[in-house]
């Protein structure tokens, strides 16, 4: 059973649609990430928060935006998305305020943009 | 800059079969954190170990080992009579500390595709 759980799996949109994303962790951790895993590419950090206040942002588009209400939730909003963004998104927490601690993942929300 | 190579795409093996997958990783700083992670077809990253920089001491977990190796900059993973529910992609990661100005965050590799067949 995962701590972490993301909804929807499974998500198609359109490049003008606009969706969320949703991750919750009952797990009691302080920290929570977005990372996005394309085919043959390693995994990239997209943003992490920490305790509701985002500490890392990689230069992820302005089409991605992230929101996290309180240390048990966090949304990936998508806007006018283009094809390439077609990826499998996962979130991930973590204990405590450290980003070496060791980050838990969810099931990840599988993303086609047509 | 930090970097982890998984060198082997994938391979295949027969169940019972051990397999090693090999980890190497670059790293300017001298306290850093090592990370292997599994993910099955079902898409989820599962946690399997975590190293801290000062600790060689190679580990044992059930069917699962892992060799910490500093002076070739190598943790690699070895699975002994592998079975089917093995087959997955694994991830071999590095973190820096945060001490060192760096973010901490997980740099991962490109991952080792494992099939085990019957």
């Amino acid at each position: 059973e995962t701590g972490v759980t993301q909804t929807p799996r499974h998500l198609v949109m359109g490049m003008t649609n606009k969706k969320s994303l949703k991750c919750e962790q009952h797990l009691g951790h302080n920290a929570m990430y977005w990372y996005k895993q394309s085919a043959k590419k390693p995994l990239e950090l997209m943003f992490v928060y920490s305790l509701e206040e985002r500490v890392e942002n990689n230069s992820v588009p302005s089409r991605f935006s992230p929101e996290c209400p309180n240390s048990s939730h966090l949304f990936l909003h998508l806007h006018t998305l283009q094809p390439e963004d077609s990826a499998l998104y996962l979130c991930a927490s973590s204990p405590g305020q450290l980003l070496t601690d060791t980050q838990y993942f969810g099931p990840g929300t599988r993303l086609t943009v047509l | 800059a930090q970097k982890v190579t998984q060198a082997q795409t994938e391979i295949s093996v027969v169940e019972k079969e051990d397999v090693t997958l090999d980890c190497v990783y670059e790293t300017r700083d001298t306290t850093y954190y090592l990370f292997w992670y599994k993910q099955p077809p079902s898409g989820e990253l599962v946690f399997l170990i975590r190293r801290n920089s000062f600790d060689e001491q190679n580990e044992i977990s059930g069917r699962y080992s892992w060799n910490f190796q500093k002076s070739t900059s190598s943790f690699n993973f070895t699975i002994t009579a592998s079975q089917v529910v093995d087959s997955a992609v694994y991830f071999c990661a590095l973190s820096e500390h945060e001490w060192s100005g760096n973010t901490g965050k997980l740099i991962f590799g490109q991952g080792t595709t494992l099939q085990v067949k019957p």
